[in-house]
């Protein structure tokens, strides 16, 4: 069964540098997304990106986030200067049609720790 | 403000058991999502149901739109069941609208 797949699956660095999470969704899925989940907390919605431009993003995503899609495949999380409290599980999920239409394909996630 | 209630926090069955989970929301929803969170992090959707009940093998999902609630049940619950279920609301706002997560519900079955 096809898959969502993200790397790397676990990223340390340094408070400041910049991360890029990468993410490779379904391949006829359109509408893609980036979750986030603070150890312990609940999963919070990111971004939604489709038709090559962001659709939707929440309080969250500030300026120092930005996602790409930069050739038919990958579709990537950038954070500019990272920040200790980005650390956290990054999911990447897909869906074929929109999140009232279709279901959600979930990567693995990436764990991102900024010391 | 847009919340999902789940209930209950934490859910400790023996294995054959009936399980009910529950989850409230207090906005209007175009969609609701069960997710299942396995011990290791990784997400798998459940179901995404707008009205009704789907059933999926032993998972059952209903949803009371009126009434702003959605339950999952899981029947003869084995303890390969034990995860994390989280409902997710999609608010009224487009099909790429933002999901609204609940905490979770952390469900461990005893054989």
């Amino acid at each position: 069964e096809p898959e969502v797949t993200q790397t790397p699956s676990h990223q340390v660095t340094q408070m400041g540098q910049e991360v890029i999470l990468r993410c490779v969704p379904i391949s006829n899925h359109l509408y893609f997304y980036w979750y986030r989940q603070i150890l312990g907390q609940k999963v919070e919605f990111l971004v939604s990106f489709y038709n090559n431009e962001i659709s939707e993003k929440s309080e969250i995503f500030d300026d120092q986030f930005s996602v790409e899609r930069p050739d038919g495949s990958n579709f990537t999380l950038k954070i500019r200067s990272t920040k200790l409290e980005d650390s956290a599980m990054y999911f990447c999920a897909s869906s074929e049609a929109g999140q009232e239409y279709s279901p959600l394909h979930f990567g693995n996630g990436t764990r991102l720790t900024v010391t | 403000k847009n919340e999902v209630e789940q209930s209950p926090q934490n859910l400790t069955a023996q294995e054959g058991e009936f399980i009910t989970i529950n989850c409230s929301y207090s906005v209007g929803i175009s969609a609701l999502h069960w997710l299942q969170q396995h011990p290791g992090g990784g997400i798998v959707s459940l179901f995404m149901l707008s009205s009704g009940k789907k059933k999926h093998g032993r998972l059952i999902a209903t949803i009371n739109i009126q009434e702003k609630h959605s339950s999952l049940h899981i029947t003869a619950s084995h303890p390969r069941d034990s995860a994390v279920y989280i409902c997710a609301a999609l608010l009224v706002r487009g099909s790429q609208g933002n999901l609204i997560f609940g905490k979770g519900t952390k469900l461990s079955v005893k054989p």
